[in-house]
């Protein structure tokens, strides 16, 4: 079944200690997202690309970084995790053409940082 | 004014019963609107869009959009236990791949 894979589904880091989540899809999709979403909150979009083509949002704190290698696979960087960074991270594809964004989400990655 | 607006609920709903949740967003050029459910601890999962003002019925949910009035709304009829969970609205603008969320309403459906 085509699908958004995201490792780990649980991390768990100490403060400071740099960490890496991972997101792989089948589907094909032109566009990869990565949202931040904390308890009781909407998932707030922290950047996207549109094939290679990156875009971050202006409130995304530099912390957060991104690489995505090539069509299937997309990386997220947190240079040095705070206890403020203890989320949901939920990756994210969609086909990018026309007027229609179906967004499909993985399962996502849940950070503590001790 | 956040982009997109929901009630938190909870909203609680006997078993059968029909739940209605709301949602208002704050931008005109929305044209692209889904409803994504999420249970406690897992990701959002779609379950509707809509594109065009009126009904638009798949199983037991039904989403209805009003453009002149900025609000699209989800109805669960028949409601079941296994509905009880957060139901997301997010809307985007033509041609943007981005979507803005609401916060979620809560439903808990009683046995």
């Amino acid at each position: 079944d085509a699908m958004v894979i995201q490792n780990p589904r649980y991390q768990v880091t100490q403060f400071g200690k740099p960490v890496t989540l991972s997101c792989s899809q089948t589907l094909n999709h032109n566009v990869m997202y990565w949202y931040q979403q904390k308890s009781s909150q909407a998932p707030k979009l922290l950047f996207h690309y549109y094939d290679k083509d990156f875009n971050n949002e202006a409130d995304t704190p530099d912390n957060f970084q991104s690489r995505r290698p090539n069509t299937s696979f997309c990386f997220l960087d947190i240079r040095s995790p705070g206890l403020g960074d203890a989320a949901m991270y939920l990756c994210a594809t969609s086909g990018g053409g026309g007027d229609y964004n179906e967004q499909f989400f993985g399962p996502g990655t849940r950070l503590t940082v001790l | 004014q956040k982009e997109v607006e929901q009630n938190s609920g909870p909203l609680s709903v006997p078993e059968g019963a029909i739940a209605s949740l709301n949602c208002t967003y704050s931008d005109r050029g929305s044209q692209s609107f889904f409803w994504y459910r999420q249970y406690s601890g897992k990701s959002p999962e779609l379950i509707m869009f809509i594109y065009s003002n009126g009904d638009k019925e798949d199983g037991r949910f039904t989403a209805q959009l009003n453009k002149a009035s900025q609000y699209v709304s989800l109805l669960i009829r028949d409601s079941q236990p296994s509905d009880s969970a957060t139901y997301l609205c997010a809307v985007s603008r033509s041609n943007d791949y981005k979507l803005s969320f609401g916060a979620g309403t809560t439903v808990t459906v009683r046995a």
